[in-house]
């Protein structure tokens, strides 16, 4: 079945340290996206990309980065830089060729700080 | 800037009951809607798509509806079911931008919907 997977589905980061979040899809999609979502805040888009080797900011792209060298991947890293990493983190995508189609979600990564 | 609003935050009804979940956004230079549903500690499953020059789409006891002029969606959900407790979240799609930022979704804080057997 296609579908969106992230990896892993708990994450603990140690003061300092950089983690890396995955996101796998298998639904041919052009484009990928990272939200953050926190309690009572809805999702907020980190970043998002539309083709390989090409990515975008979002509107809280503070502390975090991507890269896309493959059109199935689209990993995360939070960074050090990132001082409140404490979220439910959500990857997505859509494709592009096709107009009002869906996004379609993962079933997210929780991390947390040790 | 997009702002999208879900009136209530959270709601509580007995089984068998319909209800209304009700969304407003502030630019109504959309280009279509999406409904989510979001399961505790899960990710967002897809309910309903209205494109901007649709009133309404149905899907089983699902109904959504679309007033682009006014900013508003509706969800109804008809003889409500334990099953439909989870939270409901609506995004809205720009009807205008480039370069991808065509397809970046504004979302609501959703409803927190729990139903009673």
């Amino acid at each position: 079945d296609g579908g969106i997977t992230q990896s892993p589905k708990y994450l603990f980061r140690k003061e300092g340290q950089n983690v890396t979040l995955s996101c796998e899809q298998n639904l041919n999609h052009d484009a990928m996206y990272w939200y953050r979502q926190d309690p009572g805040q809805g999702l907020r888009l980190i970043y998002y990309s539309q083709i390989v080797n090409d990515f975008q900011k979002g509107d809280i792209a503070e502390g975090y980065s991507v890269s896309r060298e493959k059109k199935e991947s689209f990993p995360l890293t939070v960074t050090s830089a990132q001082k409140n990493p404490t979220a439910f983190y959500l990857c997505a995508s859509n494709p592009t060729a096709l107009n009002n189609q869906p996004q379609h979600f993962g079933d997210g990564t929780r991390l947390s700080i040790l | 800037k997009q702002e999208v609003t879900q009136i209530p935050a959270a709601l509580s009804v007995p089984e068998g009951e319909n209800l209304v979940l009700n969304c407003s956004f502030t630019d109504s230079a959309i280009y279509n809607l999406q409904w989510f549903r979001q399961d505790p500690g899960k990710g967002l499953t897809s309910l309903l798509l209205i494109q901007s020059s649709q009133r309404e789409q149905t899907s089983g006891r699902l109904n959504a509806s679309l007033d682009k002029s006014s900013g508003r969606s509706t969800l109804y959900i008809a003889a409500s079911q334990p099953g439909d407790s989870a939270t409901y979240l609506c995004a809205v799609r720009p009807g205008h931008g480039s370069g991808g930022s065509n397809y970046k979704l504004t979302f609501g804080k959703g409803t927190l919907l729990t139903v009673n057997p």
